[in-house]
Order: C-alpha cells, then sequence, then structure tokens
C-alpha cells in the first residue's frame, strides 16, 4: 500500500537536544512538507522541498532543520534553538501529477519537551 | 488579515442531518485554490474536496459539496446526510497562485464537528 510514514508516533524529549523526526512517502512524490499544529491552531509550514537536494523555509522555519537526500525521505530535526517545541508535527506529500495536487498527510509525530 | 478564516469553532448536528461548515479568505491572487481537509481524533489530515478559482461549478465530492462565493470570498463546505463517523475537525485551506508550481497552503484554525445520535 502507498503512503506516508511517520516516526515515531509519540517523542519526549528533555530541554535543550536536538530530535529528528522521520518521515517516509512510497508514494513516488516530489514534493514534500512539514507542518507544526499547535491546539486550537491550523497547520504552520515549516520546510517544504520540491525536489531532491533543494528545500524552502516555511512561515515558522526557526529552530528547525531538514535534509532531502532522497525523494522518499525528508528528515525533520527540531534543535535546541526551538524555543517551545512541543506539538503535533505532520508530514505531507504531493505530485503535479494528481488533479488537484492536493498533499497527502503521514499520521503525525506528537513531541514532547519535558 | 487572516487569509483563511472559520468562526465556528465548534457545532454539534443531529445525525442525518445537513451540515454547513463556514470558510472565508483574503487573496489578491486571481489564481487560488481551496481545498476542505478532515482531521479525525487519530490526526491523520485527509483530504475531501477542491475548488479552484477559475471553476464554474460548485465542487462535489460525494456526500460533500463546497458553496463557492467568489464574490464573498466563501467556500462553506456542505455534509449532507451527516453521520456519526463524520465528528472530526474540519480545515479549511487555500493555495495562493497557479495549480502547478506553488504548492504551499495556508490553513484556518478549523472548526470541530461533532454528530449526535
Amino acid at each position: 500500500d502507498g503512503g506516508i510514514t511517520q516516526s515515531p508516533k509519540y517523542l519526549f524529549r528533555k530541554e535543550g537536544q536536538n530530535v529528528t523526526l522521520s518521515c517516509e512517502q512510497n508514494l513516488n512524490h516530489d514534493a514534500m512538507y512539514w507542518y507544526r499544529q499547535d491546539p486550537g491552531q491550523g497547520l504552520r509550514l515549516i520546510y517544504y522541498s520540491q525536489i531532491v537536494n533543494d528545500f524552502q523555509k516555511g512561515d515558522i522555519a526557526e529552530g528547525y532543520s531538514v535534509s532531502r537526500e532522497k525523494k522518499e525521505s525528508f528528515p525533520l530535526t527540531v534543535t535546541s534553538a526551538q524555543k517551545n517545541p512541543t506539538a503535533f508535527y505532520l508530514c505531507a506529500s504531493s505530485t503535479v501529477l494528481d488533479r488537484y495536487n492536493e498533499q497527502f498527510f503521514g499520521p503525525g509525530t506528537r513531541l514532547t519537551v519535558l | 488579515a487572516q487569509k483563511i478564516t472559520q468562526t465556528q469553532p465548534g457545532m454539534f448536528v443531529q445525525e442525518k442531518e445537513a451540515v454547513t461548515l463556514d470558510c472565508t479568505y483574503d487573496t489578491s491572487d486571481p489564481s487560488y485554490g481551496l481545498f476542505w481537509y478532515k482531521q479525525p481524533s487519530s490526526g491523520e489530515m485527509i483530504f475531501l474536496i477542491y475548488q479552484g478559482s477559475y471553476d464554474q461549478q460548485n465542487a462535489t465530492e460525494g456526500r460533500y459539496s463546497l458553496n463557492f462565493q467568489k464574490a464573498r470570498k466563501s467556500a462553506n463546505l456542505v455534509i449532507s446526510a451527516s453521520q456519526l463517523g463524520d465528528s472530526a475537525m474540519y480545515f479549511c485551506a487555500m493555495r495562493e497562485g497557479p495549480l502547478f508550481g506553488n504548492e504551499k497552503l495556508t490553513f484556518g484554525t478549523g472548526t470541530r464537528l461533532t454528530i449526535i445520535p
């Protein structure tokens, strides 16, 4: 079955530690995205990548970093510079070959800073 | 100014009734697209329906339809014959620019829909 996987589902981190969230897709999509969701708010774009080895900052990139070495993978690192990292993180992908170029989402990772 | 506004934080609807979820948007770009996503308690976002700014007819997908009023900049989601499984958060989102080449989406704050048996 094609889809997007994110791991882990739940992640706990101590203050001052970097942590990496995994996102893998087997949909052969070119574009991938990372969003952050806080309670009572919509999704906010952190980073996106339209092609391997290239990515752009979204609206709230400070304190985060990404890489896109393979088409299938787009890991997100939450660094110690991120002041309030506790949130729900969603990864998505899309392709221009789909009728509406809609984004498909993974199940998410809930990050809690202790 | 907010680009996507969803004014209903929560709604309660009787099972089998129709429900309308409001969404207004703000853009000066003549080419844009509007999406509705459903987020169940599991957290995953599910794409429901899409409306392009140049589409002549309102979009429909099964029990979902989009009441697109371009002059009023509104794109309300209508769910007919609601079911218990429709209980979820619903998000309206907008892509500014043409369909291909600009995939960034701006999301509203969502509406929590609860279907009452």
